[in-house]
């Protein structure tokens, strides 16, 4: 069965940077779109990056744009999001999901990781 | 940017029938889909492409979407269905998800 697998989070002052891996499995890791979302404490869902299938096409949210990067590495399995010049606005669980064959839906969530921002 | 809205919370009564909507501009044009998210868990597909369900999802949740508006009906709620519900489109390249709707069932 898919199962995804954060890890990573912890936490980290203002300014530092972080990066959250998702190991993947029970699916062809390579021919679907990834996706990471984050969600704040007590807060709704916000989507912060997707990546395409061999990553050569990537979006992000306006609110982490120029400061966050997602990458994959196929041969592992893993998708990444590095996280530079952190803020207390990005503390949040973020979750890695996979797109579904359409590329239009996150079909499998993994179960999230916590990155906590704090001096 | 394109934005989605719900009504932060619904309340229904076990066995009737609760509809969540979510509205945005042309979302009848829109690629929607509903997730479930219980407390202290990771959100679940429970409608895709408008009205499918995903294998495993039971068959009283159902969708439509038309015009600017899409919803989420659950007939026969149960009390296991008390959780949030967010909707989700996109916006060019971007993924939108709507502000979440806390269903109570009561």
């Amino acid at each position: 069965q898919v199962q995804l697998v954060e890890s990573g989070g912890g936490v980290v002052q203002p300014g530092r940077s972080l990066r959250l891996s998702c190991a993947a499995s029970g699916f062809t890791f390579s021919t679907y779109g990834m996706h990471w979302v984050r969600q704040a404490p007590g807060k709704g869902l916000e989507w912060v990056a997707i990546t395409s299938i061999e990553g050569s096409n990537k979006n992000y949210a306006d609110s982490v744009k120029g400061r966050f990067i997602i990458s994959r590495d196929n041969s592992k399995n893993t998708l990444y999001l590095q996280m530079n010049s952190l803020n207390t606005e990005d503390t949040a669980i973020y979750y890695c999901a996979k797109g579904d064959i359409s590329g239009w839906y996150l079909d499998y969530w993994g179960q999230g990781t916590l990155v906590t921002v704090s001096s | 940017s394109y934005d989605l809205t719900q009504p932060p919370s619904v309340s229904v009564s076990p066995g009737q029938t609760a509809s969540i909507t979510c509205s945005g501009d042309k979302l009848g044009h829109n690629h929607v889909c509903w997730y479930q998210q219980k407390p202290g868990q990771s959100p679940v597909l429970v409608i895709y492409q408008h009205d499918k369900r995903p294998s495993g999802i039971p068959e009283r949740f159902s969708g439509s979407n038309s015009g600017n508006t899409a919803t989420l009906t659950i007939s026969g709620t149960q009390a296991m269905d008390e959780a949030d519900y967010y909707c989700q489109a996109w916006d060019s390249n971007i993924v939108v998800f709507g502000g979440g709707t806390k269903l109570t069932v009561l």
